[in-house]
């Protein structure tokens, strides 16, 4: 079963504008991941955030978590059209060889 | 580059035809998984391989088998499709260790006739 929820399931905003999408969670976790998916493609991992970090920044990207809240948020600064895609965060629990629960993505739409 | 490569890209069967999809990878990584995703959904984990220990989920119908015949290939197997296994399905590889991410490759989408 999924895991995960993500809020909201889609966002549609401007180009340089900034996208907030926010993942829920019910076990405890290891780490929290976030992957895109361009319509038709695989999933490409954008970062990953360890159950004793508490915000991490890559590029244009911001994450936090929030382990009492079994939270996390994504941040896109100054969003590209080439940002549109589907986003889905991933938590891995201590458990067998990496194995991954995704929740159910947020579909982004960056209109130029 | 070093990747994960997924043939075909589009696979079309007709329904209860056995059809097997390919996963490749030059990551030499232990780990390698396959996925389904149906339109608009999460990935759903069908089963996994660490080396040559095979993992299926619990909830992954018999239909669906897997061979790993060495490191770098890994093979899905659906004996009988039904219009229900209409999906795409994503190959992923990761290494052992933590915390590790996943490569995916492009996927095959498998459409029944």
């Amino acid at each position: 079963s999924q895991q995960g929820e993500e809020d909201p399931q889609a966002l549609s905003i401007q180009e340089g504008e900034n996208a907030t999408m926010n993942c829920s969670y019910k076990t405890s976790i290891n780490n929290l991941q976030w992957y895109r998916q361009n319509s038709g493609r695989g999933l490409v991992h954008l970062i990953l955030i360890r159950s004793n970090e508490r915000e991490k920044h890559s590029g244009r990207l911001r994450v936090t978590l929030d382990t009492s809240k079994k939270s996390s948020s994504l941040l896109i600064t100054a969003s590209r059209a080439a940002d549109t895609a589907s986003y889905f965060c991933a938590t891995r629990g201590g458990t067998s060889y990496g194995k991954l629960t995704f929740g159910q993505g947020t579909i982004l739409t960056v209109h130029p | 580059d070093a990747m994960v490569i997924q043939n075909p890209r589009y696979q079309v069967t007709q329904f209860g035809k056995p059809v097997t999809l390919s996963c490749s990878q030059t990551l030499n990584h232990n780990v390698m998984y396959w996925y389904q995703q149906k339109s608009s959904q999460a990935p759903k984990l069908l089963f996994h391989y660490y080396d040559k220990d095979f993992n299926n989920e619990a909830d992954t119908p018999d239909n669906f088998q897997s061979r790993r015949p060495n490191t770098s290939f890994c093979f899905l197997d659906i004996r009988s499709p039904g219009l229900g296994d209409a999906a795409m399905y994503l190959c992923a590889t990761s290494r052992v260790g933590q915390p590790q991410p996943q490569h995916f490759g492009d996927g095959t989408r498998l459409s029944i006739l």
